[in-house]
């Protein structure tokens, strides 16, 4: 029954490595995200997708990049890895238009840490 | 200061008691309130979703929405061990689908 799957559920990478985290959807969804959960800051978005090839910067989009080639597949990228970006990333995603645009289905998460 | 604040917690309440989860928010352009629940190592699922002020109830949970206060709550009734996780409150502006502003989330443990 699993609807959103995030590839990596745990990565230990270092200062300046390029990172990918990957995130499929199998409910045909038009929209999908891509958060970071911190303690004490709740979950931030990063990036968003309406459609496929399209990418909107979130309120927390410097460091990171993205890519949306497949309408199931939704991609985040960090460029170089810093410390300050060790944090659970949460990819959603949720039909388009009307109420249920905000009725997001997460994946499980992935835990990065950077040394 | 944040947009939503919500109590970190965490809360620690006996089994059978009624919690009590609130946030505050300041943008008065909010037209969609959620609540949010997230278990240990599990992604958030959707627990309850209002639109602008009133009362939603669904089984033993009650959303409430009072915008002239800019403030929501959610209320368990007969909590169980089952309900102990983390509860977020969520919100966004009419045609910004999906586009969501969290709480940071309260931590909540029923002890049997």
């Amino acid at each position: 029954d699993v609807k959103v799957t995030q590839s990596s559920r745990y990565l230990v990478k270092r200062t300046g490595e390029k990172v990918f985290l990957e995130c499929v959807q199998d409910m045909d969804h038009e929209n999908m995200f891509w958060y970071r959960q911190d303690p004490g800051l709740g979950l931030r978005l990063i990036y968003f997708s309406y459609d496929v090839k399209m990418k909107e910067k979130g309120d927390i989009p410097e460091g990171y990049s993205v890519s949306r080639e497949k309408k199931e597949r939704f991609s985040l990228i960090l460029e170089s890895a810093s410390t300050n970006q060790t944090s659970m990333y949460l990819c959603a995603s949720s039909v388009q238009g009307g109420p249920g645009a905000n009725v997001l289905t997460f994946g499980a998460g992935s835990r990065l840490t950077v040394l | 200061q944040k947009e939503v604040e919500q109590d970190p917690g965490p809360l620690s309440v006996p089994e059978g008691a009624i919690v009590s989860l609130n946030c505050t928010y300041s943008n008065s352009a909010f037209q969609y309130f959620m609540w949010y629940r997230q278990y240990s190592r599990k992604g958030p699922e959707l627990l309850m979703y209002t639109y602008s002020s009133g009362n939603k109830e669904d089984g033993r949970f009650t959303a409430q929405v009072d915008k002239s206060s800019k403030y929501i709550s959610l209320f368990i009734r007969d909590s169980q061990p089952s309900d102990s996780a983390t509860y977020l409150c969520a919100m966004s502006v009419y045609n910004q689908g999906g586009k969501l502003i969290f709480g940071q989330g309260t931590e909540l443990s029923v002890k049997p």
